[in-house]
C-alpha cells in the first residue's frame, strides 16, 4: 500500500523559493505517477502538474509554467515540487498525490505561507 | 481546456436524506477519467469514485457515481453524520487535470 509523507510547514518571504518533498513508501517512485495539487485558504483544489507516463514527461499547469519545477529522486523514492518567485497568493497547502484510477493516495499536505 | 462546474454550491440536508451532487463539463470527458473526492476540514482529499462510477477501496456503498459525456452525478443514498463535507469532481484524462469548484454538504 502506497503511503506519502510530506515535509513540514514553511514560511517564506515574497520573491523567495520553496521546495516541498513527498516521500514514498510501500512502492518505489518509478512505479508511480506523482502529481501536485494546492489549496489556498478557504478555496478549492488547484492542479499544478505532474508526471505523465504516456508521454514520459512532466506536465505543468499553464498558470505555473516557468515558476514550478517537479523532480524525483529515485534513490530515496522522494518527489519534490519547487515553486519560485513566491507571492502572497501562493500561500496554500500543497499536496502530492499518486495517479492511477483517480488521485489516490494523497500526502498529508504542506502549508506554505508567504509573508513579508 | 475542460472546465468543470459543480452544483449546487451548498447543499443543506439532514442525516438520513439523499444527496445528489452535479458536475458538468465544458467538453466531453471520457468516463474512464472522472473522479469524485471528499474533503473534511484540515484533511487531505479522499478518493471516493473513479471512472465515473467505480467506488474506491473501502468506500461505503451509499456513495455512487453516474453519468457520461458532460454530465456526472455523485449520489449519497442516506447521509451519515460523517458525510458532511466538501465534495470535488475532477477530470484526469487530459491536461489540465481540472477540479470543479466543490459542493459543500452541510447539516440542515
Amino acid at each position: 500500500q502506497v503511503q506519502l509523507v510530506q515535509s513540514g510547514a514553511e514560511v517564506k518571504k515574497p520573491g523567495a523559493s520553496v521546495k516541498v518533498s513527498c516521500k514514498v513508501s510501500g512502492y518505489t517512485l518509478t512505479e508511480l505517477s506523482m502529481h501536485w495539487v494546492r489549496q489556498a485558504p478557504g478555496k478549492g483544489l488547484e492542479w499544478m502538474g505532474g508526471f505523465d507516463p504516456e508521454d514520459g514527461e512532466t506536465i505543468y499547469a499553464q498558470k505555473f509554467q516557468g515558476r514550478v519545477t517537479m523532480t524525483e529522486d529515485t534513490s530515496t523514492d522522494t518527489a519534490y515540487m519547487e515553486l519560485s518567485s513566491l507571492r502572497s497568493e501562493d500561500t496554500a497547502v500543497y499536496y502530492c498525490a499518486t495517479v492511477g484510477d483517480g488521485y489516490n493516495p494523497w500526502g498529508q499536505g504542506t502549508l506554505v505561507t508567504v509573508s513579508s | 481546456e475542460i472546465v468543470l462546474t459543480q452544483s449546487p454550491g451548498t447543499l443543506s440536508l439532514s442525516p438520513g436524506e439523499r444527496a445528489t451532487l452535479s458536475c458538468r463539463a465544458s467538453q466531453s470527458v471520457s468516463s474512464s477519467y472522472l473522479a469524485w473526492y471528499q474533503q473534511k476540514p484540515g484533511q487531505a482529499p479522499r478518493l471516493l469514485i473513479y471512472g465515473a462510477s467505480s467506488r474506491a477501496t473501502g468506500i461505503p456503498d451509499r456513495f455512487s457515481g453516474s453519468g457520461s459525456g458532460t454530465d456526472f452525478t455523485l449520489t449519497i443514498s442516506r447521509l451519515e453524520p460523517e458525510d458532511f463535507a466538501v465534495y470535488y469532481c475532477q477530470q484526469y484524462g487530459s491536461s489540465p487535470r481540472a477540479f470543479g469548484q466543490g459542493t459543500k454538504v452541510e447539516i440542515k
